[in-house]
């Protein structure tokens, strides 16, 4: 069954540098998405992504938070300038189609990858 | 805005216990409500989902049912197993246009046989 994949699983950085997550969604999924989970908090929103610009970004998602689907595989999340408060758990996510479609309402999320920033 | 309140954890059971996980939501109009699951490991899976009032949503024995009038959508099983300790999390959609899913903090759940 396709799944969608995240890469590192596990990501540790100094406060400031650049990180750029990895996420390769399923193949023909046109719905993507990043979430994050600080630790005991909840699961949060960040952005999503249709048709190669973004459809949605919480207040989260700030300047310093870029999103790219550089080669129609990969999806990507940049965090140009990490910070402590940037530690968490992201995860990637997505869907075939719109909500109102049969059967392509439901988000496919992956394993996450965990940030820790020093 | 948008948010859910989940029972908080860690929940443990003993085998063939009967769950309940609490889930209640606040949300405009008539949002879908969804149950995730996460084992050790892996991504955020779909457990079952319901899309309006009353309708009742069941996968591998589990059950919730969206409440209306108590904005509430409550994880149940008759008889839990060990392989069902993981993260659960309640979610919702609103329905008004965007797509984004909004979460409960998860609920840790551990059978012990």
């Amino acid at each position: 069954e396709p799944e969608v994949t995240q890469t590192p699983s596990h990501q540790v950085t100094q406060m400031g540098q650049e990180v750029i997550l990895r996420c390769v969604p399923i193949s023909n999924h046109l719905y993507f998405y990043w979430y994050r989970q600080i630790l005991g908090q909840k699961v949060e929103f960040l952005v999503s992504f249709y048709n190669n610009e973004i459809s949605e970004k919480s207040e989260i998602f700030d300047d310093q938070f870029s999103v790219e689907r550089p080669d129609g595989s990969n999806f990507t999340l940049k965090i140009r300038s990490t910070k402590l408060e940037d530690s968490a758990m992201y995860f990637c996510a997505s869907k075939p189609g719109l909500a109102g479609e049969r059967g392509t309402d439901t988000q496919y999320f992956g394993p996450g990858t965990r940030l820790t920033v020093l | 805005g948008d948010s859910v309140t989940q029972m908080e954890g860690p929940v443990t059971l003993s085998e063939e216990a009967f769950l309940t996980i609490n889930c209640t939501y606040t949300a405009t109009g008539y949002p879908s409500l969804f149950w995730y699951v996460q084992y050790p490991g892996e991504g955020l899976q779909l457990l079952l989902k319901a899309t309006k009032a009353d309708d009742k949503g069941s996968n591998k024995g589990f059950e919730a049912t969206y409440r209306k009038e108590t904005t509430s959508f409550h994880l149940e099983k008759g008889s839990v197993q060990v392989s069902d300790s993981a993260v659960y999390f309640c979610a919702l959609r609103n329905n008004f246009g965007n797509e984004k899913l909004t979460f409960g903090t998860g609920t840790r759940l551990t059978i012990i046989p």
